[in-house]
Formats: C-alpha cells, structure tokens, sequence
C-alpha cells in the first residue's frame, strides 16, 4: 500500500526558531516529491523534487530528498508568525496519482 | 492562481440526499482530481480522471461517483449523503510546472465545504 507519513503532526515555536518537519514515503513508481503549505484556505505550492541530494531554497525554507531512504525534510530558518499553517508533504507516481500524508500543523509563537 | 472553480462552496444537505460538486477548470489539463480533508488525515483521494471518461478509484472512494464528460468539468456525486461524509473536498488539476519544466504539479481549487445533518 503506498503512503506517506509526516512527522511531527504538531509543532510549536518561537519567532527566530529554525525547524525541521519529517517526510518518509513508500510509493511504488515514484516520480516526484512536493510541499505544500496550507492556510485557512487551499494548499499552496513551494518545492517539487526529483533528484536526491539536490537542496531546493526559496528564501528561509530549503528543502532536500533522499531517494535511497525514502525520506525529505523542509527546513525553516529564523520562523515568523506568518510561517504558521499546516505543511503537507505528497509523492507523485508515474501515472499521476498524487498520495498525501496527514501534515504537520507548525505554530510560531511571537 | 491556477484557473479552477468549485461549486457550491458551501452546502448543508440532509442525510440520505444526493449531492453533486462541481469542479471547473480553464487550464486545459487532463488530470482532475477530488480529496476529501479532515483533521488527522491530511488529504484523502476520493476518485481522479486521466482524460475524458477515463476515472479511477482513489483510497476512500465508497459512496462516491465521477464524472468526466469533458476536458474542464469532473462532477463528485455522493450518491446518498451520510454524516461521514461531512467534511472539505477539493477539487485539484494537474499539469506541467513551468517553474521546473520537468515533472507535474498539482493545483488546488478554493474547496468546497459540506455539512450533513
């Protein structure tokens, strides 16, 4: 059964703070890895990633694959209050289909 | 913002009715997606299509039809709403990231919020 599973589900921080949220997968087909941060309201795009190793950066957040063990993690440097939302990590396969894990909700406290 | 419309937005419905939601996009995709969003289980795929007519079960597709007639319109029908079936569904496409050019993205509607009592 394909899955993907984030860790931890919850987080709470203080502004200035750096995190590091979890992504492990198992998807047979395996085609690209991508975050998503969500708000009030739809899930917004931020990286796709389909080699490992390579470190995709947009500003404070980075994020890296590793395709031997299965796993990504998104880094978020010097956290403000506008960072907080639920980020959820999919894996895409080769036909298409997008598997999502349950997310994990960040709290940035001033 | 990506070019998808869900209608109703919101709709509070009685149990045991049918209820249809409507995604609409103007991106020409061919992959349309509906999951279904509830606390604790981040985002579930009901059904997806892959071209008109052509629809597969996602993980959590009982009580749930499709369909596809053309290009830029996938209809989710619950075909007899349950109270289990409260939740948010979006409706999502998928295409080509021009960012990356390699690979497919997929972009969300705005949601759809149904209560049934």
């Amino acid at each position: 059964e394909d899955k993907v599973v984030q860790s931890p589900l919850s987080l709470v921080v203080h502004e200035g703070d750096t995190v590091t949220l979890n992504c492990s997968y198992e998807v047979t087909n395996f085609r690209s890895l991508l975050w998503y941060k969500q708000e009030k309201k739809a899930p917004t795009f931020l990286f796709m990633l389909t080699s490992s190793g390579i470190e995709k950066k947009s500003g404070r957040l980075s994020s890296i694959l590793d395709k031997k063990e299965l796993f990504s993690i998104l880094n978020i440097t010097a956290t403000q209050t506008g960072d907080s939302a639920i980020y959820l990590c999919a894996v895409c396969n080769n036909f298409n289909k997008f598997y999502f894990g349950s997310g994990t909700k960040l709290n940035v406290k001033p | 913002d990506a070019g998808i419309t869900q209608s109703p937005r919101h709709k509070v419905t009685e149990t045991g009715t049918p209820v249809t939601l409507r995604c609409h996009q103007t991106e020409n995709h061919r992959y349309m997606y509906w999951y279904r969003q509830d606390p604790g289980h981040g985002l579930r795929l009901i059904h997806y299509s892959y071209g008109v007519k052509d629809t597969d079960k996602g993980e959590v597709s009982d009580g749930y039809s499709v369909s596809r007639s053309k290009t830029e319109d996938f209809l989710l029908t619950l075909e007899s709403a349950t109270s289990s079936q409260t939740s948010v569904y979006f409706c999502a496409i998928s295409g080509s990231n021009p960012a990356t050019f390699s690979g497919n993205t997929i972009y969300f509607g705005e949601g759809s919020w149904l209560t049934v009592v």
